[in-house]
């Protein structure tokens, strides 16, 4: 059965902090691990990622893949209060065309003021 | 932008009701899923659409549940027999290559 964990589960900051979430991964087929936004509705698209050590970078938030190790990192510098949200990470199995995902548990991030 | 819509945002229905719940993708996109969240708990995978079929689907996706793409835009998944445990948030999402999510549907089964 395909898995994916996060950690921590939760996670509360000061504004100007760097964090980084971990994101765990046992999946068949792998194709790709994917990062999301959640704020109290639907997850928004962060990064997609599908090979090791590439870094993949928009503004503060980073991401990268260890496809040997089975694991993600999403750093975030100097936070800010927007960037308190539930952060997804989801690994897509390759069985067929359009795929499969396997969603962790989330971290919730809090950015205190 | 183009985005992924659904309709509509907040079903409330009476255990054992089918319920019908529509999604529109973006309209160059090839690949269609449908997921749930229950309050509180994680994102779940139900079912992955290609080519007018089903490519995977998860356990949780039995009987009680069919996808359709009745014309050329929508895409509905279908519940016959609505439970109170199927009470959750419903989003549709498309891709080409990375997913967008649709706004959600927010089932309540009573």
């Amino acid at each position: 059965e395909d898995k994916v964990v996060q950690s921590p589960l939760s996670l509360v900051v000061h504004e100007g902090d760097t964090v980084t979430l971990n994101c765990s991964y046992e999946v068949t087929n792998f194709r790709s691990l994917l990062w999301y936004k959640q704020e109290k509705k639907a997850p928004t698209f962060l990064f997609m990622l599908t090979s090791s050590g590439i870094e993949k970078k928009s503004g503060r938030l980073s991401s990268i893949l260890d496809k040997k190790e089975l694991f993600s990192i999403l750093n975030i510098t100097a936070t800010q209060t927007g960037d308190s949200a539930v952060y997804l990470c989801a690994v897509e199995a390759d069985n067929t065309n359009a795929g499969k995902s396997t969603f962790g548990d989330g971290t919730t991030l809090t950015v205190k003021p | 932008e183009p985005e992924v819509t659904q309709t509509p945002s907040h079903q409330v229905t009476q255990m054992g009701q089918e319920v019908i719940l529509r999604c529109v993708p973006i309209s160059n996109h090839l690949y269609f899923y449908w997921y749930r969240q229950i309050l509180g708990q994680k994102v779940e995978f139900l079912v992955s659409f290609y080519n007018n079929e089903i490519s995977e689907k998860s356990e949780i996706f039995d009987d009680q549940f069919s996808v359709e793409r009745p014309d050329g835009s929508n895409f509905t998944l279908k519940i016959r027999s609505t439970k109170l445990e199927d009470s959750a948030m419903y989003f549709c999402a498309s891709r080409v290559y990375e997913q967008f999510f649709g706004p959600g549907t927010r089932l309540t089964v009573l």
